[in-house]
């Protein structure tokens, strides 16, 4: 079975800092979704990468996944409170999209 | 947008009480799961469904059914509430296909007492 491992587990930074949260798979992805969960609420969508090298960016978040699709980091610029959260990679190893694999979540905090 | 709605953000039920949990999109996804959400275990699929009466076992089905009888309306069934299922349930919806992705409900917190 698929397992997705992300990096750090918990991350506190200072309002403004950059910072990088990473996705790696056991095997090759198909599809890599990023979520992103305010405590105790749901999930919600923010970037879906396919394409080895693949590149996406909304507002001050990018998303890349590697030439190999087993690796995918996600970048924040300029760190806002808003970032705040539980952020969470999703993979899809079947190409539909039916069954995501998820990892156990980057709990962000942002300090003013 | 996508609107997917659980029907309770916190419910407290007892042990061996039968719970039902309802979750409705509003979009005409095909595909709909349920999920449960432990600290350090992360998102395990329970059930899915990728049409009316129509089901698949995710990855710890066991202690729990689903029903969809309607394409918007995917159910939750715990048929003899036990403590080890206090947890965090979340819903979601897809059209299903690689390049969609799922939609989340915010989640219902289930405490059995």
């Amino acid at each position: 079975s698929q397992e997705l491992e992300q990096s750090p587990q918990s991350l506190i930074v200072q309002e403004g800092k950059n910072l990088t949260i990473n996705c790696t798979s056991s095997k090759t992805l198909y599809g890599l979704y990023w979520y992103k969960q305010k405590y105790g609420e749901g999930l919600i969508f923010l970037m879906m990468l396919q394409k080895g090298g693949e590149e996406k960016s909304h507002e001050k978040i990018t998303a890349k996944l590697d030439e190999k699709k087993q690796q995918s980091s996600l970048h924040i610029t300029a760190s806002q409170p808003s970032h705040a959260g539980i952020y969470l990679c999703g993979a899809d190893g079947t190409g539909t999209a039916s069954k995501l694999t998820f990892g156990t979540g980057t709990r962000l905090q942002v300090t003013l | 947008d996508v609107k997917v709605t659980q029907s309770s953000r916190y419910l407290v039920k007892r042990t061996g009480e039968k719970v039902f949990l309802e979750c409705v999109q509003d979009m005409d996804h095909e595909n709909m799961f349920w999920y449960r959400q432990d600290p350090g275990l992360g998102l395990r699929l329970i059930y899915f469904s990728y049409d009316v009466k129509m089901k698949e076992k995710g990855d710890i089905p066991e202690g729990y059914s689903v029903s969809r009888e309607k394409k918007e309306r995917f159910s939750l069934i715990l048929e003899s509430a036990s403590t080890n299922q206090t947890s965090m349930y979340l819903c979601a919806s897809g059209l299903g296909g690689s390049n969609q992705p799922q939609h989340f409900g915010d989640g219902t917190r289930l405490s059995i007492l």
